[in-house]
């Protein structure tokens, strides 16, 4: 049971080249969401999506976009990478109800050179 | 809105000893609260959980929380702490009438010194 798979768990990146992340969970959840996680910060919503082919935007959407073409997967990808989005990313998902927990990968460690 | 305080950013504590890790939110409707630890260089992981009823949650790991309505808090504690307990830390609330958003705190570092 691998629960929730993000890819790649490293990366290095120059200004402007674009690339997607993806997170693909095997639990049947409904919600998935893409946090990033900044020193001092805590976990800041990029985006979520509360089932296949819907997404919506959180409290850092900008630079980002996101897609939920199947269930199980949520892809997260930067247009034209910028120093400012270094950071660590996760994925979590979750069931439909509110009192549930999310479900988190292990991270992606993104540089931006 | 809502938002999560936590008020220590870092938490130095001696193995075996206790340690009381504090949380704050505001909310102007009911709440769902989560402790969460983060291991180095992995993800969350959900330590304990409040949704109703008696407000001394027990969790793993030997730890428990305390929900507060009054002082809008929820305070998670452990009474002897061990080195592996060595982690950050996250406090999360959800609201009830909003099912898709859980607000993170800043997170608390808990270092356990031998």
């Amino acid at each position: 049971n691998a629960g929730v798979t993000q890819t790649p768990k490293f990366r290095v990146l120059k200004t402007g080249q674009s690339m997607t992340l993806l997170c693909a969970q095997d639990m049947n959840h409904e919600y998935m969401y893409w946090y990033r996680q900044d020193p001092g910060m805590g976990l800041r919503l990029i985006h979520y999506s509360v089932g296949e082919g819907t997404t919506a935007k959180g409290e850092v959407p900008d630079g980002y976009n996101v897609s939920r073409l199947k269930k199980q997967n949520f892809l997260l990808g930067l247009e034209s990478a910028a120093p400012s989005q270094t950071s660590v990313y996760f994925c979590a998902s979750s069931y439909l109800r509110g009192d549930q927990p999310q479900h988190f990968g292990d991270g992606t460690r993104l540089s931006i050179l | 809105a809502q938002s999560v305080t936590q008020l220590d950013s870092q938490v130095p504590v001696f193995e075996e000893a206790p340690v009381e890790l504090r949380c704050n939110y505001s909310s102007s409707v009911s709440v769902y609260l989560f402790w969460y630890v983060q291991y180095p260089n992995q993800g969350l992981q959900l330590l304990l959980k409040y949704l109703s009823g008696s407000t001394l949650v027990k969790g793993i790991n030997g730890f428990e929380a305390e929900f507060n309505k009054s002082q809008t808090s929820f305070h998670l504690r452990k009474p002897s702490v061990h080195i592996s307990d060595t982690a950050e830390y996250f406090c999360a609330v959800s609201e009830l009438t909003s099912y898709d958003k859980v607000i993170f705190g800043p997170g608390t570092s808990l270092s356990v010194i031998p």
